[in-house]
């Protein structure tokens, strides 16, 4: 168990409808990242979140966008859903040691019909 | 900037053969490097960290490997395959100035009876 927890595991939608995506980082993290990983594209990272602030942006579609709260935790919000948006997101955190490292949750598996 | 190349998005080894997966990076400072493995709807789970130490780092399960400065790579080794060992495996390198890692692409190991 890393200590980072996402919520729902399974997320089934319809095409055009809008999504949320949860996590909570390990007790101390300051950082919090997305991915989408897909079969097609592999692991593409999102967004970074740092104590609330974005820090840096990867491939992340305008129709996404995430926030950090100030207990820490993110939501990624996903709106005007496709077809190839079909794909696991991670959310990872870091930040309690310097090199870096970051601990990935399980993962929510997002299925857009 | 900073990258990462893993030789290989397929290796396949037989049960209690060598395993060896490259990774080669590129980095204007000392590097922080990492290997993750992700097994089959799962997330990913630090399996070593290499953070200026020991330059052979050993981790969870039978792995390591050995840093080399000298042709900037980061191959991971196991010197006996398991079934269980067959999993995607990704190598990451810090990027110091946004807490950031830069993934490469994957590796996936398939372990033959």
């Amino acid at each position: 168990d890393s200590g980072v927890t996402q919520t729902p595991k399974h997320l089934i939608t319809a095409t055009g409808q809008r999504v949320t995506l949860r996590c909570s980082p390990r007790s101390g993290d300051l950082s919090v990242y997305w991915y989408q990983q897909s079969l097609d594209q592999g692991l593409q990272f999102l967004i970074q979140y740092y104590n609330g602030e974005e820090r840096a942006k990867g491939n992340i579609l305008e129709r996404f966008s995430a926030q950090q709260f100030p207990d820490l935790h993110s939501e990624l919000n996903l709106s005007s859903l496709e077809l190839g948006d079909s794909a696991l997101y991670f959310c990872a955190s870091s930040g309690r040691d310097s090199s870096y490292e970051q601990y990935f949750g399980p993962g929510t598996r997002l299925t857009v019909t | 900037a900073q990258s990462v190349t893993q030789l290989g998005s397929h290796v396949s080894v037989s049960e209690g053969a060598l395993v060896l997966l490259r990774c080669n990076y590129s980095s204007s400072v000392p590097p922080y490097l990492f290997w993750y493995v992700q097994y089959p709807n799962q997330g990913l789970q630090l399996l070593l960290k290499y953070t200026s130490a020991a330059t052979l780092v050993k981790g969870i399960n039978g792995f390591e490997a050995e840093f080399k400065k000298s042709e900037t790579s980061f191959h991971l080794t196991k010197p006996s395959a398991h079934m269980s060992d067959a999993a995607e495996y990704f190598c990451a390198v810090s990027d110091s100035s946004n807490f950031q890692l830069i993934w490469g692409a994957g590796t996936k190991l398939i372990i033959k009876p």
